[in-house]
């Protein structure tokens, strides 16, 4: 069955990039017409939605986020990415990956820090 | 931008109903906002229960029950398990972004 995996550092400093990926497993990240999202959570917070892409490529961002982050597909490892630019420790949070809401991955901390 | 709102907490007896909402600050939700919820118990990944206000998963327990309800999107649990108690988050599409609530917290006691 089709699984995600999110990877990427566990630390970031502050200013910098945050960068991570989701790989899919068990089945073509471009088959079918789902869309792909990273959702995030801070610790004891609740969920907030980053963005999507679709197998076009084309995508959606969080408004408040939406100057900072970018989503990019790569279909030839059948991954999707995430980054987020000029990181605070607001940005401290478990990352998921989600294949459209049903799907998701077990998420990854990421930590902003010096 | 679109404030999504739920209850803070609530709590259910065992066997019993509860419903939790989901409204939006824009005015009523309606199917065009296809509400989604979660559930996620501590530490662990969220679980999709409902889609597109009323539609279930596969693996959603056939006591919970998703509508529209005044305005808001609506969760029903009907006959509560223990294992019901979590954090529960609704999510709605909102003029092209999506929008998490703030979640509730399900007590069963």
């Amino acid at each position: 069955q089709v699984q995600l995996q999110e990877s990427g550092p566990g630390l970031v400093k502050p200013s910098q990039t945050l960068s991570l990926t989701c790989t899919v497993s068990g089945g073509s990240i471009s088959s079918d017409s789902y869309y792909w999202n990273w959702i995030r959570q801070p610790a004891g917070k609740g969920l907030e939605w980053i963005g999507l892409i679709y197998t076009s490529g084309s995508t959606n961002y969080n408004p408040s986020l939406k100057s900072r982050v970018t989503i990019s597909l790569d279909t030839s490892k059948n991954q999707f990415s995430l980054k987020v630019n000029s990181v605070t420790a607001a940005d401290t949070a478990v990352y998921y990956c989600a294949r459209e809401y049903s799907l998701w991955g077990k998420g990854t901390t990421v930590t902003v820090s010096s | 931008q679109t404030v999504v709102t739920q209850e803070p907490s609530l709590t259910v007896s065992p066997g019993g109903t509860v419903t939790l909402t989901c409204a939006s600050s824009t005015g009523a939700v309606t199917g065009s906002y296809y509400p989604n919820w979660f559930q996620q118990n501590p530490g662990q990944t969220p679980r999709a229960l409902i889609y597109s206000t009323s539609n279930k998963h596969s693996w959603t327990p056939a006591r919970f029950s998703g509508s529209l309800l005044g305005g808001k999107a609506a969760l029903t649990l009907s006959g509560a398990q223990p294992e019901d108690e979590a954090e529960y988050y609704c999510l709605l599409y909102c003029g092209g972004a999506w929008v998490f609530g703030g979640g509730t917290k399900l007590t069963v006691l």
